[in-house]
C-alpha cells in the first residue's frame, strides 16, 4: 500500500500570502496525485488532478506540482475562502486508493 | 446537474449489518465506475470499494474486504454497499463518489460526491 504524508499537520497564514502544502509518496506514483480541499460540513470538493491539473471551475490560484515522490499544492494569494483542510489522494498503485492525513490550513 | 444521495445508515450494534444506498441522477450512471469513501468522525477520509460501470469487476480497501460487499442496479441508477460484521472502527460517514466523464469507467478520482449517509457503530 502507498502512504502519503501530508506536511505541515497545520499551516497558520494570513489572507493575500502564499501557501505552500506538500505530500510525500512512500513510492513512485508518477503524476497519479489529486488534491482535495474540504469545509465543515461537506464533501471534498476535486482542486487538481494528475499533479498539475485544476478541476472545473477551479480558480487559477491554485496550481500543483511535482512527480514520483513529492508533490506540492500551492495557493498563490489566499483567500477567506480557502482555510480549510487540504487532502492529496494517489491511485498509482492501487487497490487501495489512498490519501494523506491532511493538513489543516487555518487564519493566522 | 448531477446528484447522488446517499441513504441506510444507522446506529447498529458490533457483529451487524446495514445495506447502505447511493441513488444517482443527471448522468448515465452504467457508463461510470463508482466508489464508496468514508471518513470517521474528525478524521481524514479513507478509501473504501470501488465498481465498475457494469458491475463485473469490484475492488476492497483491506480493512473492509471479506466483511463489505459492493454492487450496483443499473436499473435502477443506484449504487450499494453492504456492510457487515461491523466494527467501533467502522463508524464513519460514508460517501458514494465519482470521477465523471475525464475518468469513464475508471476508478481514479472523485470529481461528485454525495453528502453521506451516517453509520455508527456502538453498544
Amino acid at each position: 500500500e502507498i502512504v502519503l504524508t501530508q506536511s505541515p499537520a497545520t499551516l497558520s497564514l494570513s489572507p493575500g500570502e502564499r501557501a505552500s502544502l506538500s505530500c510525500r509518496a512512500s513510492q513512485s506514483i508518477n503524476d497519479q496525485l489529486a488534491w482535495y480541499q474540504q469545509k465543515p460540513g461537506q464533501a471534498p470538493r476535486l482542486l487538481i488532478y494528475d499533479a498539475s491539473h485544476r478541476a472545473t471551475d477551479i480558480p487559477a490560484r491554485f496550481s500543483g506540482s511535482g512527480s514520483g515522490t513529492d508533490f506540492t499544492l500551492t495557493i498563490s494569494s489566499l483567500e477567506p475562502e480557502d482555510f480549510a483542510v487540504y487532502y492529496c489522494q494517489q491511485r498509482s498503485n492501487w487497490p487501495p486508493i489512498t490519501f494523506g492525513q491532511g493538513t489543516r490550513l487555518e487564519i493566522k | 446537474e448531477v446528484q447522488l444521495v446517499e441513504s441506510g445508515g444507522g446506529l447498529v450494534q458490533p457483529g451487524g449489518s446495514l445495506r447502505l444506498s447511493c441513488a444517482a441522477s443527471g448522468f448515465s450512471f452504467s457508463s461510470f465506475a463508482m466508489s464508496w469513501v468514508r471518513q470517521a468522525p474528525g478524521k481524514g477520509l479513507e478509501w473504501v470499494s470501488g465498481i465498475t460501470g457494469s458491475g463485473t469487476k469490484t475492488y476492497y480497501a483491506d480493512s473492509v474486504k471479506g466483511r463489505f460487499s459492493i454492487s450496483r442496479d443499473n436499473s435502477k441508477n443506484t449504487l450499494y454497499l453492504q456492510v457487515n460484521s461491523l466494527r467501533a472502527e467502522d463508524t464513519a460517514l460514508y460517501h458514494c463518489a465519482f470521477g465523471g466523464y475525464r475518468d469513464g469507467n475508471n476508478v481514479r478520482y472523485f470529481d461528485y460526491w454525495g453528502q453521506g449517509t451516517l453509520v455508527t457503530v456502538s453498544s
